[in-house]
């Protein structure tokens, strides 16, 4: 079965460039969120996205943005990147709203020195 | 800010031993608590939702209960096999859209 795909798996960045992470939900799912994983942190919800609209914001810090297209899946912008954004961003989908499941991707590892 | 622990962080045990570690969470707002599977390098793998106070559920050595009046999930492992060695994390979902995790149990099993 499809499961979530992200991309790329591995990022290297320098601090103040930027990064865009792409997630893609699992066929049919409509609702996309993303995680934060730190080092030796638990993962901490950033935003969700319901048929294209944002639906839950966290702990997003405002240099990061996001969206999702027509076609379900979302990417994740981040600017201005920060040794502190060295984390695993997952990504994690779901059919509707209020599912009581998410399925999460393998995670993209972004490190910035 | 919601608080979600698990216990232990890591535990040992050998091939064959049955255990069992806890995820405690608040006993307000609760919707759901999610149990996954996370071996490194892959995405975290579901292992049960559950939704309703006593509920108990089973896949092959792996059982769960869930109580939420008192806020906590037991995870059951029956006869730990090597394969078994990863990280168990509980998630709380209290009718949100976001999941809050607990820090994970990082099981080790010697054959």
């Amino acid at each position: 079965a499809a499961g979530v795909i992200q991309s790329p798996r591995h990022l290297i960045k320098e601090k103040r460039e930027t990064a865009t992470l792409k997630c893609y939900p699992i066929p049919r799912h409509d609702t996309v969120y993303w995680y934060q994983q730190g080092p030796g942190q638990d993962p901490q919800f950033l935003i969700s996205f319901y048929e294209k609209m944002q639906s839950d914001k966290g702990s997003i810090p405002d240099r990061f943005s996001a969206q999702q297209f027509s076609d379900y899946h979302s990417e994740l912008n981040m600017s201005s990147l920060e040794l502190g954004d060295s984390a695993l961003y997952f990504c994690a989908s779901s059919l509707g709203l209020r599912s009581y499941e998410q399925y999460f991707g393998p995670g993209t590892r972004l490190t910035v020195t | 800010i919601l608080n979600v622990e698990q216990s232990p962080q890591s535990l040992h045990v050998q091939e064959g031993d049955s255990t069992n570690f806890t995820c405690s969470f608040p006993s307000s707002n609760f919707y759901a608590l999610h149990w996954y599977r996370w071996e490194t390098a892959k995405s975290p793998e579901a292992l049960f939702v559950m939704t309703l106070n006593g509920d108990e559920k089973k896949k092959g050595r792996i059982s769960a209960t869930l109580n939420t009046k008192e806020g906590y999930s037991y995870l059951y492992i029956k006869g730990s096999q090597p394969e078994d060695s990863v990280t168990y994390l509980c998630a709380f979902n209290n009718a949100g859209n976001m999941l809050t995790f607990g820090g994970g149990t990082r099981l080790m099993v010697k054959p």
